[in-house]
């Protein structure tokens, strides 16, 4: 069985440049979970999903990161504009269902903001 | 101020030696998850403790729920180099699925 899908798995960029991290779940999972993962402040829970509906983004930075859940199979991550402290590696997970379970990870993909 | 904090953030030990890593919180939990991460990949689950004073074991590690479920401990026997990689406690005091997890021990173990 195929796991969390996401892409790309890094990502180079200019500061002020927009970024668009995907995420493809495991099928049949309801929940959907974006982390940062950095040296300095460890893996922070960003914002979650549950049946494609936000439930809790207050772990999102700042407005010029947003997230969206169009569908059950598919999740996207946007920074506008970049800056170079975005600087991280950005996994997605998934869940069956929202309050109980195993978290699967992508493999995660590793942003740099020059 | 850290939810979970782990320790030691660091550990450095040979070969066949025998460990233990610490998670401790002020917070209630109804479960606690341990996850390890190996360079380059996301965090995989090793095991969920749920019953206070809980024992769990997993070959030659070792997982304990505190009393309280505060706090848990993971005692890995006769570590072996596959077993590097960062050590990650992680739970959800509330139980409304917002899993917050600890800062990591980092284990390194040299042949």
């Amino acid at each position: 069985d195929a796991g969390v899908i996401q892409s790309p798995r890094h990502e180079v960029t200019e500061m002020g440049q927009e970024v668009t991290l995907r995420c493809k779940p495991i099928s049949g999972h309801n929940s959907l979970f974006w982390y940062r993962q950095t040296m300095m402040r460890g893996l922070e829970l960003l914002i979650y999903f549950n049946n494609n509906v936000p439930i809790d983004d207050s772990g999102m930075p700042e407005d010029r990161f947003s997230a969206k859940m169009p569908n059950a199979s598919f999740s996207t991550l946007k920074i506008q504009p970049s800056e170079p402290r975005d600087s991280a590696v950005y996994f997605c997970a998934s869940r069956q269902r929202l309050n109980t379970g195993e978290l699967f990870f992508g493999e995660g993909s590793r942003l740099t903001v020059l | 101020t850290q939810l979970l904090e782990q320790s030691p953030q660091f550990l450095s030990i040979q070969e066949g030696e025998n460990l233990t890593v610490y998670c401790n919180s002020s917070s209630v939990f109804s479960s606690l998850q341990w996850y390890r991460q190996e360079p380059g990949e996301g965090p995989v689950l090793l095991v969920t403790v749920v019953t206070g004073g809980e024992v769990k074991k997993l070959k030659r590690l070792t997982f304990q729920f505190g009393d309280a479920r505060k706090d848990s401990s993971l005692h890995i026997t006769a570590a072996q180099p596959g077993d590097t990689g960062l050590y990650l406690c992680a739970g959800d005091p509330q139980s409304a699925g917002k899993s917050t997890f600890g800062d990591g021990t980092t284990l390194t173990v040299k042949p």
